[in-house]
């Protein structure tokens, strides 16, 4: 049973264009959502994170959005570099980031194409 | 100045050995977490240690036990080691907020 959902097992986007990741979440416990950014061979890299108070979180390049009505949040990185070529998990945690693990997507393979 | 550090990166062993993995943070992190990746490349929580009590252990096996000799340290012991065991083991710690990740211990059990 999985309370966070990626569907999209990869996204390829031309190098300068917005990249959008989508997750979908089931749990309407979960009132703290992140997200990561993930290389081979290397563990999960926390990028930006969200409170279910608010609906939109900025930090330089990345933007995530969250629709609490829908159980939806995105990723949003713009312009795309060739650096931000990797897995991205979506994940979700329901004690407010607190000591609870985190509920992890499949994760969306990234490709920045030059 | 790694921020959270795992030995060994690789583990090659048996089926039925026990092995160790050991994990260590320099953030100052009051919680501390093992998480599985399997092969389908879904990551799992499996414990969390909060000032060396255990908070959660996610229906994982007995033969898998945490051990906390102090708050920066938290050692995955797993004894009797099945051919399902084979995975990447994750070590993280936090504040509050978002969890910092270690680079990873590859597990071979063969």
């Amino acid at each position: 049973d999985q309370q966070v959902k990626q569907n999209s097992p990869s996204l390829s986007v031309q190098e300068g264009r917005i990249s959008i990741l989508n997750c979908d979440y089931t749990n309407s416990m979960f009132d703290y959502f992140l997200w990561y950014k993930k290389y081979p061979a290397e563990g999960p890299t926390f990028l930006i994170s969200i409170s279910s108070i608010k609906d939109k979180n900025e930090d330089g390049r990345f933007t995530v959005f969250l629709n609490k009505s829908a159980k939806h949040l995105s990723l949003h990185i713009v312009p795309s570099q060739p650096g931000d070529s990797a897995v991205y998990f979506c994940a979700a945690s329901a004690a407010g980031g607190g000591a609870d693990g985190l509920t992890f997507g499949k994760g969306t393979h990234l490709i920045i194409q030059p | 100045d790694t921020a959270v550090s795992q030995t060994p990166k690789y583990l090659v062993t048996q089926m039925g050995n026990d092995k160790s993995i050991k994990c260590e943070q320099n953030l100052g992190h009051d919680t501390m977490y093992w998480y599985k990746q399997d092969s389908k490349k879904f990551l799992k929580i499996m414990f969390s240690y909060n000032n060396k009590e255990l908070i959660i252990n996610e229906t994982v096996p007995n033969r898998f036990s945490p051990k906390s000799p102090d708050k920066a340290h938290l050692n995955l012991h797993i004894n009797s080691l099945e051919l399902g065991d084979s995975a990447v083991y994750f070590c993280a710690s936090s504040l509050g907020g978002g969890q910092f990740f270690g680079p990873g211990t590859r597990l071979t059990v063969l």
